[in-house]
């Protein structure tokens, strides 16, 4: 049984450009998080995807922006790169149905750069 | 507001017992996970406590909530250098579209 799968796993942009970032959710998962992790800190929430609308946005600019898919695979995008986008990016899935207390399945990350 | 405080560091030998802890503000917080991420992966669940449970235990995992001074800690029994890595508390509430908020990570160093 896959886990989360990220797509790439490694990327480098220039500041300015657009990136793009993929996620599958674990099997059976219908829910998809995303969430920003810099070096040296805890990952911050991005948004959150369920029934292929953003259900909850943490505090990011709206120059990031995703999708949802019907097959629930995901996408994060990011517009006008800073070099402060700079960080591994974490797909998380789980299934509402099951609660929070199921917890939520990561996959291994984005690691983004911008230079 | 929500916030999450941790130790930075915690080195210990192997074999010895390691305690992490972890403070919370958000005293409505239903669930209080840890998380595991070794480097250059992503997270992995440890265990996790419902908000109405004091201890949860789970083979070498001892988990303890104190909800009066919102306190968790994580105990690791016989450590191993396995497991050395960062470790991430985290909290939630029990409601759709609900976000981890998580701590700035323990780094554990296991020593043989």
């Amino acid at each position: 049984d896959a886990g989360v799968t990220q797509s790439p796993t490694h990327l480098i942009k220039t500041r300015g450009q657009q990136v793009t970032l993929r996620c599958s959710p674990k099997s059976g998962h219908d829910t998809v998080s995303w969430y920003q992790q810099a070096l040296g800190q805890g990952p911050q929430f991005i948004f959150q995807y369920y029934e292929e609308e953003e259900r909850q946005r943490g505090n990011f600019p709206d120059r990031f922006s995703g999708h949802q898919f019907p097959n629930y695979s995901s996408e994060l995008n990011v517009n006008a790169l800073l070099l402060g986008d700079s960080a591994l990016y974490l797909c998380a899935s789980s299934q509402t149905s099951a609660g929070t207390g199921s917890g939520y399945t990561f996959g291994s990350g984005t690691r983004l750069t911008v230079v | 507001g929500e916030d999450v405080e941790q130790s930075l560091f915690l080195s210990v030998r192997e074999g010895d017992s390691s305690v992490i802890n972890c403070t919370y503000t958000d005293s409505s917080s239903t669930y209080l996970y840890w998380y595991k991420q070794e480097p250059g992966a992503g997270l992995q669940l440890l265990t996790y406590i419902f908000s109405n449970m004091d201890m949860k235990q789970d083979q070498r995992l001892t988990v303890l909530l104190n909800k009066k001074d919102k306190h968790l800690s994580l105990r690791i029994a016989d450590t191993q250098t396995g497991d050395s890595a960062i470790y991430f508390c985290a909290e939630s509430f029990n409601q759709a579209g609900t976000a981890l908020i998580f701590g700035k990570g323990t780094t554990l160093s296991v020593s043989s």
